[in-house]
This record gives C-alpha cells, sequence and structure tokens, in this order.
C-alpha cells in the first residue's frame, strides 16, 4: 500500500514569491493533517480537514496561507508571498475518521527554503 | 488548548543501556498518546502508543506508562543499539482528533 505522498521534497524560493506543495494521503483515509515542523521542534498544526471540510483552521496564519482539499482526497497548500520566516519542513499525514487509534501517517515532507 | 512539554531535549546513552524519555500535558480531554521515531531527513513513523484506560503497555524493548492523575506518560526503551538513534516525538490526542506534539528528544546510542 502507497504510503502518504508529497512533493516536491525541497524547494528554494526568493522571499514574496508564492509556493504550493501538493500531497497525496493514503487512500481511503478521510483526515488530513498539514504540519509545520521548524528544526528542533516538534509538528505544529495549520489546517485539518475531514474529507472536504475544514474543521480546525485555527492556526493557519490566513494573511498567506491558504489550503483546498478538492473531492475530498489531494490537498494543496499554498503559501503568498512567502516570507524568511516561513522556512520550514511542512508535512501532510491522514488518518482514518472515526478510528479511535487516531494513528497519524505521515508524509516525506516539504522542505522550504525562503532566500 | 493543548500542552506537551518533552524532556529531555537530549539524551545520550551507551549501547545496552536504557533509555527513559517523559512527556507532561495539561488537557484532560486527551485520551491517545503515541510515541513516533524520526529518523535524519525521514517522515515520523509511530512506534508505540497508549489509551487513556491502560496503565501501560509494552513492545520487545520499548514501553510507555501512562499517569493520567498527574498527566504524564514515559516512553522506556531498554538494551538500546545504534539504530534507535533518531528524534523521538510524543503527542497528545482528543477526541476532536487533534494531536499535539512535544518538541522531541534527540536520543544518541553510542557503540
Amino acid at each position: 500500500e502507497a504510503g502518504v505522498v508529497q512533493s516536491p521534497r525541497y524547494k528554494i524560493i526568493e522571499k514574496k514569491q508564492p509556493v504550493a506543495f501538493w500531497c497525496n494521503p493514503i487512500s481511503g483515509h478521510n483526515t488530513l493533517y498539514w504540519y509545520l515542523q521548524n528544526l528542533g521542534q516538534g509538528p505544529e498544526l495549520l489546517i485539518r480537514y475531514e474529507n472536504e471540510e475544514a474543521v480546525d483552521d485555527s492556526q493557519l496564519p490566513k494573511d498567506r496561507f491558504s489550503a483546498e482539499r478538492l473531492k475530498g482526497v489531494d490537498s494543496t497548500l499554498k503559501i503568498q508571498p512567502a516570507e524568511l520566516g516561513d522556512s520550514a519542513v511542512y508535512l501532510c499525514a491522514s488518518s482514518l475518521f472515526g478510528d479511535n487509534t487516531g494513528e497519524l501517517f505521515f508524509g516525506e515532507g516539504s522542505r522550504l527554503t525562503v532566500l | 488548548g493543548e500542552n506537551v512539554e518533552q524532556h529531555p531535549s537530549t539524551l545520550s546513552v551507551q549501547e545496552g543501556d536504557s533509555a527513559v524519555i517523559k512527556c507532561t500535558y495539561s488537557d484532560s480531554a486527551s485520551n491517545y498518546f503515541p510515541w513516533y521515531k524520526q529518523e535524519l531527513g525521514k517522515r515520523p513513523q509511530l512506534i508505540i502508543d497508549i489509551r487513556s484506560n491502560v496503565g501501560e503497555k509494552k513492545d520487545q524493548r520499548i514501553a510507555v506508562t501512562l499517569n493520567k492523575t498527574a498527566k504524564h506518560f514515559s516512553l522506556h526503551i531498554t538494551e538500546t543499539q545504534p539504530e534507535d538513534s533518531a528524534v523521538y516525538f510524543c503527542a497528545a490526542h482528543t477526541n476532536a482528533g487533534k494531536s499535539t506534539f512535544g518538541d522531541g528528544t534527540t536520543l544518541t546510542v553510542k557503540p
């Protein structure tokens, strides 16, 4: 079974440029998460989807970040414009809705460097 | 919201020794406590988890204990091996489906 797939793995951009990250969750996983991971820190939730509905986006900086999950499968996270402080790894994860284990299956992450 | 504190931030042990990592949480509604291992440049992967109705769980060299009253849980690794070297994250999970992570512990096992 394929795991969570993310692309691109690495992205280097100039500040003020836009950037987008894509995530394909495990088939059948209704819940999708985007996390931000700074160096030396744990993942911090940006947004959580149940199917196509964003059920928790309280930590998403909505002035520059946006996300969508059309048709409740793939998701895209966008930053526009990017700032130096956005340099981090963006992790996508998925889990089964209604599965009380809560285990998260992570992708490899997208490492963003803003120059 | 939930706050998870993890200690120590770094831990160095000799091969064969035991390693213990501790986490505390603040939200009494948290009911599921997973531990993830993240090797350098790799994705976090679940290694063991425990639910709030269980006090201890063991899987070969790894064990987790939970004290609901004190709101803390710990990861125990016995007979450590060099391949155990990684960053370990604890997390606390609520019925609302949200997981809050600790800041991680970098474990180094010296041969």
